[in-house]
Parts: structure tokens; C-alpha cells; sequence
């Protein structure tokens, strides 16, 4: 499975944008980017996905570089409840038994 | 809809017993699986499944057994615990084992300890 590199730790003011990125320069062209978080003593829970084109949910907006070598999860306006542990993961568009490869993430704080 | 239950919740255990833990989801859902979360560190996955009667090993499948006789319920069983195996075990699931956009959903996790 091909490898995604994030920072791991990043702090936010509340009601601001955060910019979470992630790096997956070796890519393969059908692995979808998916970003699942993981709220404090919770299990991981779906954000968003997407494979060339820029994503929008409810939840967030993904932003994917156009060599799709890089990608940034959007939370466009913080909460106290979005501070969790952002994991970016990359799927291979046949499915592989639907497994999730899991890095250590990104463990963002968000202050009041 | 109940989602992904998981029991119990917490659990302590001497080194060598055995025990079971369980899974249901109630959304008929073709895959299951179950990871292990150590402290500081992301989601490793123990074993898999692709159907009633499938299973599959994953990263870190030794001193843990599957089955899946059903559509609904995924036990994950350890044969003989060891203070390794302490760690958060999270149950997933998800409507099908093709297409990598499918969203996998989550238990609430169970935690145990091995002393």
C-alpha cells in the first residue's frame, strides 16, 4: 500500500480555517484519498474521499493537488469538537477487501 | 440503527485465559474487520472478512482467531491472552469489499488489559 506522510500535530483557534495536509508522492492512479477521523476515546470515523477532483461534504472540503501527489483536508470553521486525531489514507480503487492502512495521523487541538 | 456494537466494553484478563470479544452490525454489511489500537499509535488491522464463512489474516493476526457464520456478527477470539495483546480492539464494517469509496464504519472500541 502506498505511503501518506503527515505532520503530527497541529493547533487551531476556534471558529478559524485549518489546513491539514498530506503528502502521497508515491500514488498510484486508481488509489483513492480518504481521511477518516478519530475524536478522543472513539473510534474512527469517515470525513471525506475523493480521487482527482476537489471534494465537498457537510462535515469538510478536500483539496487534491493536480499530480495528486499531495492533498489538504479543509474544516472551514473549527470547533472545540473537531479537535481529534486526522488520518489520510489512500485505497486502491479495487477495493483490497475494503482494508484501512493506517498511519499515526495528524492530532489536532483546537483552542477556545 | 444500532451500527457497529461491540461488548464488552472494558475487560481485564490474567495472562493465559481466553476470551471473546464481540461484534454485531445490523446493517448487512458483506465486510468486517478488526483492528488493534496500541497507545500513541494508529489502527493496526488484526483480521478481516469478506463475507459469511471468509476470513482472512491481516498485519497482526498471531494469538487471535475469526469467524463469521453469519452476515451480522464478527467474534474476535484470544486463545491464550498475554500482557501484549492489552491494547483498544475496534470492530468495522462496510457495505461492500469492492469500490474503495465505500465508507467503513466503526465500533466504539473495547479495552483490554492483560495482566
Amino acid at each position: 500500500d502506498a505511503k501518506t506522510t503527515q505532520p503530527n500535530s497541529m493547533e487551531s483557534n476556534e471558529e478559524e480555517p485549518v489546513h491539514l495536509p498530506c503528502n502521497h508522492s508515491t500514488i498510484s492512479g486508481t488509489d483513492y484519498i480518504h481521511w477518516y477521523r478519530q475524536l478522543p476515546s472513539q473510534g474512527p470515523e469517515y470525513v471525506i474521499h475523493g480521487l482527482t477532483s476537489n471534494v465537498n461534504n457537510r462535515m469538510a472540503s478536500l483539496a487534491i493537488a493536480e499530480d495528486r501527489k499531495s492533498s489538504t483536508l479543509i474544516l472551514h470553521r473549527a470547533t472545540l469538537r473537531d479537535a481529534a486525531v486526522y488520518y489520510c489514507i489512500l485505497r486502491w480503487y479495487g477495493g483490497s477487501q475494503g482494508n484501512l492502512i493506517f498511519g499515526k495521523g495528524t492530532k489536532l487541538s483546537v483552542k477556545p | 440503527n444500532a451500527g457497529v456494537t461491540q461488548t464488552p466494553k472494558f475487560q481485564v484478563l490474567k495472562t493465559g485465559q481466553s476470551m471473546t470479544l464481540q461484534c454485531a452490525q445490523d446493517m448487512n454489511h458483506e465486510y468486517m474487520s478488526w483492528y488493534r489500537q496500541d497507545p500513541g499509535m494508529g489502527l493496526r488491522l488484526i483480521h478481516y472478512s469478506v463475507g459469511a464463512g471468509i476470513t482472512d489474516q491481516g498485519e497482526v493476526p498471531n494469538g487471535y482467531n475469526v469467524s463469521r457464520s453469519t452476515t451480522e456478527d464478527f467474534p474476535l477470539r484470544l486463545l491464550s491472552a498475554a500482557p501484549s495483546q492489552t491494547s483498544v480492539y475496534f470492530c468495522a464494517s462496510s457495505f461492500s469489499t469492492t469500490g474503495s469509496g465505500n465508507t467503513i464504519y466503526f465500533g466504539e472500541g473495547s479495552w483490554l488489559t492483560v495482566v
